[in-house]
């Protein structure tokens, strides 16, 4: 069975620095979806950035990247210029190729940007 | 862009009561939807997997007689906690796929907080 690990129960930052939230996971599947979602105070999901695993580019989107290494199973984050409302948990999560779309949730990050 | 409505959004009930959460797909058809249950301070738990038409399929663990889901139509599942006690007092998240392919994420709801006294 897959597994999402997030290691970092908690992390901060000054802001307008950058921050890095990793996260690794376990599979024998050659072909898988990642994404990070963020969860603030409000306790909305929100979509912050989604990775192919067959795509050796790296996504990005605006201030938020990936370093994706699919041999070492590693999926982070990377937040450029923290923001205030950077301030979230932000969740790993896997979905195999073939599955029903469920998800493989990380235990999460408590990310605080500090002003 | 796809949006899942879920309602309410907060409710308060006594002992033995049952609550219904609904779960709306907005402006896609969703044949699957999801269930969480989310404590604080820790991650989503999949509760079950809502299926359009046919039985929902549980987690390990989870009482299917306690939570009742029922998935009618292709824009609306429904999740009913029976006889709620206290202990069932948590914050539950739906979500459903956004359709458009294996990649797309899923959408999700802005969760339903419940609190039985």
């Amino acid at each position: 069975a897959q597994t999402v690990t997030q290691s970092q129960p908690e992390m901060s930052v000054q802001e307008a620095e950058t921050v890095t939230l990793s996260c690794t996971y376990d599979t024998s599947e050659s072909d898988y979806y990642l994404f990070w979602y963020k969860q603030p105070p409000s306790r909305q999901m929100i979509l912050v950035i989604r990775q192919e695993a067959y795509k050796q580019q790296n996504a990005t989107e605006n201030r938020f990247s990936v370093n994706f290494q699919k041999a070492a199973k590693s999926f982070s984050l990377k937040i450029s210029d923290s923001q205030l409302g950077d301030a979230a948990m932000y969740f790993c999560a896997y979905r195999s190729a073939d599955s029903n779309y469920q998800l493989i949730w990380g235990a999460g990050t408590k990310l605080i940007i500090k002003p | 862009g796809a949006v899942v409505s879920q309602h309410p959004s907060w409710v308060i009930c006594k002992s033995g009561t049952s609550v219904k959460i609904e779960c709306r797909s907005l402006d896609f058809q969703a044949t699957t939807m999801f269930w969480y249950r989310q404590f604080p301070k820790q991650s989503l738990m999949l509760m079950a997997t809502s299926n359009e038409g046919s039985k929902a399929t549980y987690e390990q663990g989870v009482e299917k007689d306690k939570f009742l889901i029922n998935h009618a139509s292709l824009t609306l599942s429904t999740l009913t906690v029976t006889s709620a006690h206290p202990e069932d007092s948590s914050f539950y998240i739906c979500s459903a796929p956004g359709g458009g392919g294996w990649g797309q994420p899923q959408h999700f709801g802005d969760g339903t907080r419940l609190s039985i006294l």
